[in-house]
């Protein structure tokens, strides 16, 4: 069973420049997360996505940020424009649901913007 | 509001000494706890999970935990420590009525000495 897919794994940019992570979730899976991880802020919940909808998107930091799910089997999180304070590694993770709240986490998207 | 700390940020122990790393949560009913461990440059992968039944779960690379209702912990248990062990260890609980949503602890760093 292939996990949940990150693309890139590393994207480093510079500032201005808009920024596409992508997000394939594990086939069946209901529910998709993504989180961003700092040193300084730890680990945090940006939005998810309940089949296909956003359900919460409180944790988005502010409108340069967006994320889609356009269909059950890919998710994109833009960043537009980007600034030098985004850089943090990305997480995506999928949910099975169903009654289990267990999580399965991608590799993570590291993301430098100079 | 649903909480988890885990009030070690760092342990050090010794290859081949047991560990047990600290997790309280807040939750009024019987939670969905979750343990996941990252190595450096990795996603976070789930160890163990506990949802009903026996208190003491099993989960891989030989890791256990315990529920204990009246201190409101789930503590993460190993009898002896490898070097590979060496990694970053989050408690989580399920926030329920939500959409599968997890709230994480800040984490633990465990560190082992050769």
């Amino acid at each position: 069973d292939a996990g949940v897919i990150q693309s890139p794994r590393h994207e480093v940019t510079e500032m201005g420049q808009e920024v596409t992570l992508r997000c394939k979730p594990i086939s069946g899976h209901n529910s998709l997360f993504w989180y961003r991880q700092t040193m300084m802020r730890g680990l945090e919940l940006l939005i998810y996505f309940n089949n296909n909808v956003p359900i919460d998107d409180s944790g988005m930091p502010e409108d340069r940020f967006s994320a889609k799910m356009p269909n059950a089997s890919f998710s994109t999180l833009k960043i537009q424009p980007s600034e030098p304070r985004d850089s943090a590694v990305y997480f995506c993770a999928s949910n099975p649901g169903q009654g289990m709240y267990e999580q399965y986490f991608g590799p993570g998207t590291r993301l430098t913007v100079t | 509001a649903q909480s988890v700390t885990q009030p070690d940020i760092h342990i050090t122990v010794s290859e081949g000494a047991s560990l047990e790393l600290r997790c309280n949560y807040s939750y009024g009913a019987t939670p969905y706890l979750f343990w996941y461990v990252q190595s450096p440059g990795q996603g976070l992968q789930l160890l163990l999970k506990y949802f009903s039944g026996d208190t003491l779960v099993q989960g891989i690379k030989g890791f256990e935990a315990e529920f204990k209702r009246s201190q409101s912990s789930f503590n993460l248990r190993k009898p002896s420590v490898h070097w590979s062990d060496a990694a970053e260890y989050f408690c989580a609980v399920g926030e329920v009525g939500s959409s599968y949503k997890l709230i994480f602890g800040s984490g633990t760093r465990l560190l082992v000495r050769p």
